[in-house]
């Protein structure tokens, strides 16, 4: 069972598009954080969220936590190839250890 | 800024045979962990530590033994290798669990003929 479903799975679009991608879970958390990887490369954190209906902007990215922090959303204005990459969310379970899980990520194509 | 260095970078091995991933940080980072990433299973954590002397399974560690002599350093063995072990490698460091910033590697990329 995946703890984190992350969809679309794949997204590829123009520049200049708008695009939202998700990550649903049925369990709460404790925080939330979105990192992008570029091909070759190491995933790099773009942002964490802390608190329920937490918005955080990045430039042209918004990123959204939900209000029962079991979701979260990045929504991407007018994208540019520049922000092609697989988007992955990573979330902390309350309680227990903290670890932290991936969800399976989201693989977005810009095309110029 | 070294930050997390993997080597190597590729390798191909043949059934059975073993081999270590070494992963140094230049951060002093108390935590540290590996990850394996496979196409369309995102990244699963196979070994982590919280400190020297200290490691813990994650949720795929069957076939790697990790160790963690120094706070630097977290090498992973892959013991007698198998092709379901193909996939690229990530070794990661952050500062605590949970919310802190995960710093990760570039990846080793690793084949099992």
């Amino acid at each position: 069972t995946q703890l984190l479903e992350q969809s679309p799975q794949f997204l590829s679009i123009q520049e200049g598009e708008n695009l939202t991608v998700y990550c649903n879970s049925s369990s709460v958390f404790s925080s939330l954080q979105w990192y992008r990887q570029e091909p070759g490369e190491g995933p790099v954190l773009l942002v964490t969220v802390v608190t329920g209906g937490e918005v955080k902007k990045l430039k042209r990215l918004t990123f959204q936590f939900g209000d029962a922090r079991k979701d979260s959303s990045l929504h991407i204005t007018a994208a540019q190839p520049g922000d092609t990459g697989l988007y992955l969310c990573a979330a902390v379970t309350q309680g227990g250890s903290e670890k932290l899980v991936f969800g399976k990520g989201t693989k977005l194509t810009v095309n110029p | 800024n070294a930050g997390v260095t993997q080597t190597p970078k590729f390798q191909v091995l043949k059934t059975g045979q073993s081999m270590t991933l070494q992963c140094a940080q230049d951060m002093n980072h108390e935590y540290m962990s590996w990850y394996r990433q496979d196409p369309g299973m995102g990244l699963r954590l196979i070994h982590y530590s919280v400190g020297a002397g200290i490691t813990d399974q994650g949720e795929v560690p069957n076939g790697y033994n990790v160790s963690r002599s120094t706070t630097e350093d977290f090498p992973l063995r892959l013991l007698s290798a198998a092709p379901s072990q193909t996939s690229v490698y990530f070794c990661a460091s952050s500062v605590g669990q949970g919310r802190n910033t995960i710093y990760f590697g570039e990846g080793s990329w690793l084949t099992v003929v």
